[in-house]
């Protein structure tokens, strides 16, 4: 899978939206780019994953830049349970094999 | 739907013991991983199977791991004998194969201690 560049850490006011980067550069056109998140003592979870369109769900936006060398996931009203390690992943489109994960971003949602 | 179920949630044993993880996958769902997740070297894939059969086991540390699905609704991670570097949560994850969407499940985790 391709490698994926994230900041360590960010933080957002509750109620505002958390806008969290990442840069795959070196993605191949047939690589997908997956969010999942890891809330504190849990197991992750997915959020959204996309190819080359925007996408959205009811737990965020994925905004994928056109020559897909970045995205940002969008939380749009961000509340203290989102407060959680995201890691943004890039894998074959269908692809049946793990997950690569990096050191994701730590969100800190503020009160 | 219950989720991915694992047992025991903590287990706390001495080196050179066995230690047996167990993993419930979600029912119907075509893929199981396990996972390990330390400080150091964050989330690891060990190994993963499809319709019971082990695909990739090229993240299992040593000989000392292994893993076993011997039907579609129960698999297990062993380790003998442990050592305290074995210390650390081991995921197990499960996954429906479609076409274009492959999200993984996880359950809540196994936290091993080895003293």
């Amino acid at each position: 899978d391709a490698k994926t560049t994230q900041p360590t850490s960010m933080d957002c006011a509750e109620g505002r939206a958390a806008n969290l980067p990442c840069n795959h550069s070196t993605i191949s056109g047939n690589e997908y780019v997956y969010w999942y998140r890891q809330i504190h003592s849990q197991g992750p979870q997915y959020i959204i994953h996309g190819l080359k369109n925007n996408e959205t769900n009811e737990m965020a936006s994925l905004i994928i830049t056109e020559d897909r060398k970045s995205s940002t996931l969008i939380l749009p009203h961000a509340t203290l349970r989102d407060t959680a390690v995201y890691y943004c992943i890039v894998r074959v489109r269908g692809g049946a094999d793990g997950l690569t994960f990096g050191k994701g971003t730590h969100l800190i949602i503020q009160p | 739907d219950a989720g991915v179920i694992q047992s025991p949630r903590h287990e706390v044993t001495e080196m050179g013991q066995e230690v047996t993880l167990r993993c419930k996958p979600i029912s119907g769902h075509d893929y199981l991983f396990w996972y390990r997740q330390t400080m150091m070297r964050g989330l690891e894939l060990l190994i993963y199977f499809n319709n019971n059969v082990p695909i990739d086991d090229s993240g299992m540390p040593e000989d000392r791991f292994s893993a076993k699905m011997p039907n579609a609704s129960f698999s297990t991670l062993k380790i003998q004998p442990s050592e305290p570097r074995d210390s650390a949560v081991y995921f197990c994850a499960s996954s429906p194969y479609r076409a274009q969407r492959h999200e993984q499940y996880f359950g809540p985790g196994t936290r091993l201690t080895v003293t």
